[in-house]
């Protein structure tokens, strides 16, 4: 079945550890996003990548990282420069029509 | 102003009910209107989508956009347990070739048996 895949489930990062998250689809969506979401604020956009071998910064940037070198993944690395990382991340995809596919997400908690 | 305003909710109600869910938004140039259903601790999944104004009905479900009054809304009939989730509304313009949308906040609803 076609979908989009986000690895691991939960994830624990220690102070001042880059952890990175993986996103894959087979669904072969040109577009695909990162976004993070807390309690109360809905889904802000992280980066985005229309095409491969490039990306965007989305509202907040800051502190992570990605790359799509291969256009059914795109990882989220999640840096040291981020203050505050505790969230749900989500990947998402989208094909020539505007609605997304989303994977089931990442939980991502600082010990 | 947010571009985009729904209410967090909880909505609750009795199993069977009629519900109404909203979003109002400020930017004109919206032309794509969508809502996602999401279940706690899940990514959230394409209910209805929706091209300028007008109605979409889909089984229980029936989106509505007024653009008039930049006003979106989806109906739920005869309301079940397993509605119970997090609606978020999203909408999207073609600015520039991209329709990257804005996500409302997301309404709580809980249908209670």
């Amino acid at each position: 079945d076609g979908g989009i895949t986000q690895s691991p489930k939960y994830l624990f990062r220690k102070e001042g550890q880059n952890v990175t998250l993986s996103c894959e689809q087979n669904l072969n969506h040109d577009a695909m996003y990162w976004y993070r979401q807390d309690p109360g604020q809905g889904l802000r956009l992280i980066y985005y990548s229309q095409i491969v071998n490039d990306f965007q910064k989305g509202d907040i940037a800051e502190g992570y990282s990605v790359s799509r070198e291969k256009k059914e993944s795109f990882p989220l690395t999640v840096t040291s420069a981020q203050k505050n990382p505790t969230a749900f991340y989500l990947c998402a995809s989208s094909g020539s029509g505007y609605g997304y596919t989303f994977g089931s997400g990442t939980r991502l908690t600082v010990v | 102003q947010k571009e985009v305003e729904q209410d967090p909710g909880p909505l609750s109600v009795p199993e069977g009910a009629i519900v109404s869910l909203n979003c109002t938004y400020s930017n004109s140039a919206f032309q794509y209107f969508m809502w996602y259903r999401q279940y706690s601790r899940k990514g959230p999944e394409l209910l209805m989508y929706t091209y300028s104004s007008g109605n979409k009905e889909d089984g229980r479900f029936t989106a509505q956009v007024d653009k008039s009054s930049k006003y979106i809304s989806l109906f739920i009939r005869d309301s079940q347990p397993s509605d119970s989730a997090t609606y978020l509304c999203a909408m999207s313009s073609a600015s520039g070739g991209s329709y990257i949308p804005t996500f409302g906040r997301g309404t709580s609803l809980i249908v209670h048996p």
